[in-house]
């Protein structure tokens, strides 16, 4: 039963428009959530976090946000750049000793 | 500075062979992680360990073993190799206070 969901295998946006990759979950009990970029070849390497007793976050072009009640977090990429394509993974923690449950990841392509 | 590296790169191995994968990292962290990455799959977690001398079992644990003798190794190991375990394996690690997972370059395993 996968616990954490990213229902979209793949998305394709413009070069200078926004990014939106989605991520669900189904344990209320996550108390921190991470995405990370994947470049085809290379380790995941983290991107940003939040919290769960936040509802946004963010970092320079990216911020992820989180809603609580419908169990969903968002990560906004404005605006896109070419080298923004990769792989992205969402996954979440129950606590700090616990390991990061993945999703499948989302592919992201940004076309010039 | 490496941060996590793996040891090797790439393998094929032949059905019933065994072998064993080293990730090393140095940045004196206590939790390390094995991974295996499928297409479509995302990232499973294998095993982990929480800190030296201790293992526990992951998501897909069948057909590994794990070791952490030192603080900065963890080895996972096939003891006879099946197509099933074909898959690129990614090793991370964690500090205590850090909640990112810090993840090295992968190895690509091929069982014929």
């Amino acid at each position: 039963d996968q616990q954490v969901k990213q229902n979209s295998p793949s998305l394709s946006v413009q070069e200078g428009r926004i990014s939106i990759l989605n991520c669900d979950y189904t344990n209320s009990m996550f108390d921190y959530f991470l995405w990370y970029k994947k470049y085809p070849a290379e380790g995941p390497t983290f991107l940003i976090s939040i919290s769960s007793i936040k509802d946004k976050n963010e970092d320079g072009r990216f911020t992820v946000f989180l809603n609580k009640s419908a169990k969903h977090l968002s990560l906004h990429i404005v605006p896109s750049q070419p080298g923004d394509s990769a792989v992205y993974f969402c996954a979440a923690r129950l606590s700090r000793n616990t390991p990061l449950v993945f999703g499948k990841g989302t592919r992201l392509s940004v076309i010039a | 500075n490496a941060g996590v590296t793996q040891t090797p790169k790439f393998r094929v191995l032949k059905t019933g062979q065994s072998m064993t994968l080293l990730c090393a990292q140095d940045m004196n962290h206590e939790y390390m992680y094995w991974y295996r990455q499928d297409p479509g799959m995302g990232l499973r977690l294998i095993h982990y360990s929480v800190g030296e001398g201790t293992t526990a079992k992951g998501e897909v644990p069948d057909g590994y073993n794990v070791s952490r003798l030192k603080k900065q190794n963890f080895l996972l190991g096939l003891e006879s190799a099946a197509p099933s375990q074909t898959s690129v394996y990614f090793c991370a690690s964690r500090g205590q206070v850090n909640h990112e997972q810090y993840f090295g370059p992968g190895t690509r395993l091929t069982v014929t």
